[in-house]
């Protein structure tokens, strides 16, 4: 049972050009989380998505920042006008079908966001 | 608001050392505290978790006890082998909510 696939797994993006972050949960998940990690400091919580809703994006920057978890395919964290400041790794984690706060997270590998 | 906080890596230790990874936590409930593991290249595993005061998670030769009184869970083995370097990060989750709270992660190094 493959785990938690994310891609890419390095990204180098210019100021001011889009970033495009996917993640694909383990087999027969249907909730995925995403978090951030900035240089030197613990993961953030960012948002929660189950298949075609976003459950809470209380952790989302208010502008650029986008998620979706559509209904075929993985879910895509979007980033646009990247900026020196979005640098950073980005986690994302997925657990079965079920209430959220009973099931374990499954993360995975991360993509490392560069802005150069 | 809720946090965790844990020691400032790199920590580097002799293969057949004894470990202990400070981990704290602030929280305004009785959360659950985990400990995730990732070795390079790869994903976030979970190693260890306690769900109420006085519990011991163990795995793998690691354990920590959830202690409120000190609202601690050190992490700790008894001997480190050099697969066990890593970077290991302390969370928290309150039984209402799904968010885990990060520290932000140590590194473990073990020269043979």
């Amino acid at each position: 049972n493959a785990g938690v696939m994310q891609n890419p797994r390095h990204l180098v993006r210019r100021r001011g050009q889009e970033a495009r972050l996917r993640c694909s949960p383990m087999k027969g998940h249907s909730h995925v989380y995403w978090y951030r990690q900035l240089p030197e400091e613990g993961l953030k919580f960012m948002v929660y998505l189950q298949k075609e809703n976003i459950i809470d994006e209380s952790g989302m920057p208010k502008e650029r920042f986008s998620a979706e978890f559509p209904k075929e395919g993985p879910s895509i964290l979007r980033i646009q006008q990247v900026v020196r400041g979005d640098s950073a790794a980005y986690f994302c984690a997925s657990s079965p079908t079920g209430p959220a706060i009973v099931y374990e997270q499954y993360f995975g590998p991360g993509t490392r966001l560069t802005v150069t | 608001g809720d946090s965790v906080t844990q020691m400032e890596g790199p920590v580097t230790l002799s293969e057949e050392a004894f470990l202990t990874i400070n981990c704290t936590y602030t929280a305004t409930g009785y959360p659950s505290l985990f400990w995730y593991v990732q070795y390079p290249g790869e994903g976030l595993q979970l190693l260890l978790k306690a769900t109420k005061a006085d519990d011991k998670g163990s795995n793998k030769g690691f354990e920590a006890t959830y202690r409120k009184e000190t609202t601690s869970f050190h992490l700790e083995k008894g001997s480190v082998q050099v697969s066990d370097s890593a970077v290991y990060f302390c969370a928290l989750r309150m039984d209402s909510n799904y968010q885990l709270i990060w520290g932000a992660g140590t590194k473990l190094i073990i020269k043979p």
